[in-house]
C-alpha cells in the first residue's frame, strides 16, 4: 500500500516568512495529492491539491509543486500570518480518490 | 448549505458497549470514508464504499463494522469498544477524481 512520508513535523516561522513542508510517497500509482489543513478541533479542509500531470500549482499565498520521478511534493506558503498556525497534512491517492495521510506539521506562525 | 452532518459530536461508551456513529451527506457524493484519528495524529482511513460496494482497508479491525443504507447515510458500528478506540471519527465524502469533504467528527470517549 502507499506510504506517505511528511516533515518537519513541527515548524515555527516568524509572521512575514515563508514555510515550505516535504512529503514524499512509495506507490508510483498515486495520482492525485491534496493538502490539508487541520485547525484544533475541527475537521481538516483542502487547501490545494494537484494531480500527477501537473509540475506545480499556485494559489495566492500557497503553491504546491510535484516531482513525479522523485516522488516528492512540498507545500509552500509565502507571507505567513498567525492565522496560518494550524496542522498541515499531506496526501496521495489513486484514481479512486482513496488517499494516506502522511504524520501532520504543525505549523506555528509567531507575531 | 450542501454538508456532511456527524451525529453525535461527542459519544460516551462503556467498555465493551456497542456503539454507533452517524454520518450523512446533502453533497449527493457517491463515495463515503470512515477515518479514525487520534490526538496529533493523522486521520487513518478505516474503510470507504464506492456507491454500494465496500472496501475495507486491510489493518481495520473486525471490531468495525459499516454500513451505507443509501446514498445519503453512512454509519459506523463499534461491537465492542475498547479503551484504544477512544479518537476522533471522520466522516468524509467524495465524488471520484475530486476532493474529499470531511464533517465536524465524532469524539468517542471510552470509559
Amino acid at each position: 500500500g502507499e506510504n506517505v512520508e511528511q516533515h518537519p513535523s513541527t515548524l515555527s516561522v516568524q509572521e512575514g516568512d515563508s514555510a515550505v513542508i516535504k512529503c514524499t510517497y512509495s506507490d508510483s500509482a498515486s495520482n492525485y495529492f491534496p493538502w490539508y489543513k487541520q485547525e484544533l478541533g475541527k475537521r481538516p479542509q483542502l487547501i490545494i491539491d494537484i494531480r500527477s500531470n501537473v509540475g506545480e500549482k499556485k494559489d495566492q499565498r500557497i503553491a504546491v509543486t510535484l516531482n513525479k520521478t522523485a516522488k516528492h511534493f512540498s507545500l509552500h506558503i509565502t507571507e505567513t500570518q498567525p492565522e496560518d498556525s494550524a496542522v498541515y497534512f499531506c496526501a496521495a491517492g489513486d484514481n479512486f480518490n482513496k488517499f494516506y495521510f502522511g504524520s501532520g506539521t504543525k505549523l506555528n506562525v509567531k507575531p | 448549505d450542501a454538508m456532511v452532518i456527524q451525529n453525535p459530536r461527542y459519544q460516551v461508551t462503556q467498555f465493551g458497549k456497542p456503539v454507533t456513529l452517524s454520518c450523512s451527506q446533502t453533497l449527493n457524493h457517491n463515495v463515503m470514508y470512515w477515518y479514525q484519528q487520534k490526538s496529533s495524529q493523522a486521520p487513518k482511513l478505516l474503510f470507504h464504499y464506492y456507491d454500494k460496494d465496500f472496501n475495507n482497508e486491510a489493518d481495520t479491525p473486525d471490531n468495525f463494522q459499516s454500513r451505507r443504507p443509501n446514498t445519503s447515510f453512512c454509519f459506523l458500528d463499534i461491537r465492542s469498544p475498547g479503551l484504544g478506540d477512544a479518537a476522533m471519527y471522520l466522516c468524509a465524502t467524495s465524488t471520484v477524481y475530486n476532493e474529499q469533504f470531511f464533517g465536524p467528527g465524532t469524539r468517542l470517549t471510552v470509559l
